[in-house]
């Protein structure tokens, strides 16, 4: 089992560009969790799935961020019109139908660092 | 909404040091408490959890963590550390009517020199 993969590793764009990140959640895992991590805020919830539905978006930034999985085995976060105060490390995690969140138990990918200049 | 609070930002022990790195909780509701770690340049691993049952649970490495519900704590703790437990540590609190999202503390970074 790969574990949860995220692409890429490493993403520098110019601010106003737009920024693409994939997650690959583990297969057979129903639900996928996006988590932004900074210095200063932390790990912040963004936006999670649960069988490809949108569940929970309460954490994404109303302009320029959308998240969507079209299918059981990825996942897209995209920011728009990409600004520096968007540098961060993307989290993507993934659970199985019987854990997830409510258990305290997710799988994170290593991350995808966006740094925007 | 639940909070968590990670007064330490940093531990510093030596090889073979025990420690204790302290979560604290605000929800009064049915909630999972669980511990992660990060080493750096790396995603979160699952440590251990807590929903109900035996207070102190076990987790791998070596680590456990004793809940209080008296004290809102939920306390992470290993007996002799090895310079390889190096990295930050997380706690997080889920519950099902925050939309079964982890809410993580802020982290403390632990060092342990040899």
């Amino acid at each position: 089992n790969a574990g949860v993969i995220q692409t890429p590793r490493h993403k520098v764009t110019g601010k106003g560009q737009e920024a693409t990140l994939w997650c690959e959640p583990i297969s057979g895992h129903s639900a996928v969790f996006w988590y932004r991590q900074t210095i200063v805020q932390g790990l912040e919830f963004l936006t999670y799935f649960r069988n490809q539905a949108p569940i929970d978006d309460s954490g994404m930034p109303k302009e320029r961020f959308s998240a969507q999985m079209p299918n059981q085995s990825h996942s897209t976060l995209k920011i728009q019109s990409t600004q520096p105060q968007d540098s961060a490390v993307y989290l993507c995690a993934s659970s199985s139908p019987t854990g997830g969140a409510l258990t305290g138990q997710l799988y994170f990918g290593e991350g995808s660092k966006l740094t925007v200049l | 909404t639940q909070t968590v609070s990670q007064s330490d930002a940093h531990v510093t022990v030596f090889e073979g040091d025990s420690v204790e790195l302290r979560c604290n909780y605000s929800y009064g509701g049915s909630i999972y408490l669980s511990w992660y770690i990060q080493h750096h340049g790396h995603g979160l691993q699952f440590l251990l959890k807590y929903y109900s049952g035996n207070p102190v649970v076990q987790g791998v490495n070596g680590f456990e963590a004793e809940f209080s519900k008296s004290d809102s704590s939920f306390h992470l703790r290993k007996a002799s550390v090895h310079w390889s437990d190096s990295a930050v540590y997380f706690c997080a609190v889920s519950a099902a009517s925050s939309g079964q999202k982890l809410v993580f503390g802020q982290g403390t970074i632990l060092k342990v020199y040899l």
